[in-house]
């Protein structure tokens, strides 16, 4: 059964910094791994997807990586901003079904 | 290019009324999921439909049921409201479910109160 396990639950950083989100999973055997953005009482945004062959990816400021040996993802944002504050959830795919098992999220707040 | 679009975003019902939630896949996108999200569980597997067929389930009780049209939109029912079902309710679209190199794309959610 996959289990998705995301830490910290928390972070707080001021402007500028570059930080790292981690999650983890149980289950090598995923298609893909999607980071998501959710804003308080939003629905989710899609911010990457890395599919199972590959080992990372990169869009603008976020850089998202996969090592499926380890069970192990990354979400790395550099130079932070305040709008950058939301929760973030990675979510693993496996089986050819609808289902995403989902990490708790990272409730990441930048300080001006 | 219109995102997935869920309605209504709100809802208030009483304990025991039942409640029918819609979601409208992007264009030519046949798989439907739905989530139920809250602080307590976070985000829970409903249930697929694909080509109108439900294709896996999650683990809730038969008062959750769901079903896909033809032109993919999908609906979700709750009968006998509890109130534990008050919850953020999201849908996501894909053109091809898990295998799909696009991924999920949500919709903005219905919030449901059970009051």
């Amino acid at each position: 059964k996959q289990e998705v396990t995301q830490i910290p639950a928390a972070l707080s950083v001021p402007e500028g910094e570059n930080l790292v989100l981690n999650c983890s999973f149980t289950d090598s055997a995923i298609y893909n791994l999607q980071w998501f953005r959710q804003d308080p009482g939003k629905g989710l945004t899609s911010l990457l997807l890395i599919q199972s062959s590959q080992r990372e990816q990169t869009s603008g400021r976020l850089n998202a990586s996969l090592d499926k040996s380890s069970g192990r993802s990354t979400l790395y944002i550099a130079a932070s901003q305040p709008g950058d504050s939301a929760t973030y959830l990675c979510a693993a795919s496996s089986g050819n079904t609808g289902k995403l098992i989902f990490g708790q999220g990272t409730t990441l707040q930048v300080k001006p | 290019k219109a995102g997935v679009t869920q309605t209504p975003r709100y809802l208030i019902k009483t304990r025991g009324q039942q409640v029918t939630l819609s979601c409208s896949p992007i264009s030519g996108h046949r798989s439907v999921s739905w989530y139920q999200q809250t602080p307590g569980q976070g985000l829970q597997f409903l249930f697929e439909y694909f080509s109108e067929t439900q294709r896996n389930k999650g683990n809730f009780p038969g008062r959750f049921s769901g079903r896909q049209f033809s032109n993919s939109r999908s609906e979700m029912n709750v009968s006998t409201l509890e109130l534990g079902d008050s919850a953020l309710y999201l849908c996501a679209s894909s053109s091809g479910g898990a295998r799909s190199v696009w991924g999920y794309t949500f919709g903005s959610g219905t919030r449901l109160t059970v009051v």
